[in-house]
């Protein structure tokens, strides 16, 4: 399975543009990208997901590389309530697997 | 929609009890997914079931775990005997066919303490 490797941690002030980063080198031409967010004491939540064109939804922006080996999350103003550890993942086309890693810790601060 | 299902949320146990966990996923949901949280393995995929029948059981950890779909709007995940290192949050989650592009819904997971 192709690997996804993030930092572990990231801070932002309230109200700024957060970019979330993604590296994923080994790639596969069929692998989708999602992001997932976790708040504390809850479930992962789904975010946003891509193949090759960026995409944007109500939560946030996800900004694919041309060459696909990386991505970035983008949350245009970044609340309180955006505090949650962010999961970068790529999915088979055809599977359903998910394989999490370490994600990153955001800080939003006030 | 209510959104998953689990109980308990909490369950505090002795090691070498029997634990059962359970789920219900989203009404519709055809696919159905438990993971395990820790703080050293972070989220791990325990087992995948697709219109009720088990797809891949590859991350279940031992025998001592075992999981069971009997229908469409109820799950378990069985631990037996149960032991410390088995401590963790175990999270259900579905989706509507298990397909890459679908959404996955996490439950509020359910925080096991086995002493």
């Amino acid at each position: 399975d192709a690997k996804t490797t993030q930092p572990n941690s990231m801070e932002s002030n309230e109200e700024e543009p957060v970019h979330l980063p993604c590296n994923h080198s080994t790639i596969s031409g069929t692998d989708y990208i999602h992001w997932y967010r976790q708040l504390p004491s809850q479930g992962p939540e789904y975010v946003i997901h891509g193949l090759t064109s960026n995409v944007n939804n109500r939560m946030a922006s996800l900004a694919i590389a041309e060459d696909r080996k990386s991505s970035t999350l983008i949350l245009h103003r970044a609340t309180l309530r955006d505090a949650a550890v962010y999961y970068c993942i790529l999915t088979l086309l055809g599977t359903y697997k998910y394989i999490f890693g370490t994600g990153t810790r955001l800080k939003v601060l006030a | 929609d209510a959104g998953v299902i689990q109980s308990p949320r909490h369950e505090v146990t002795e090691m070498g009890q029997e634990v059962t966990l359970r789920c219900k996923p989203i009404s519709g949901h055809n696919s159905l997914f438990w993971y395990r949280q820790t703080m050293m393995r972070g989220l791990e995929l325990l087992i995948y079931f697709n219109n009720n029948v088990p797809i891949d059981d590859s991350g279940m950890p031992e025998d001592r775990f075992s999981a069971k779909m009997p229908n469409a709007s109820f799950s378990t995940l069985k631990i037996q005997p149960s032991e410390p290192r088995d401590s963790a949050v175990y999270f259900c989650a579905s989706s509507r066919a298990g397909g890459p592009t679908d959404t996955q819904y996490f439950g509020p997971g359910t925080r096991l303490t086995v002493l």
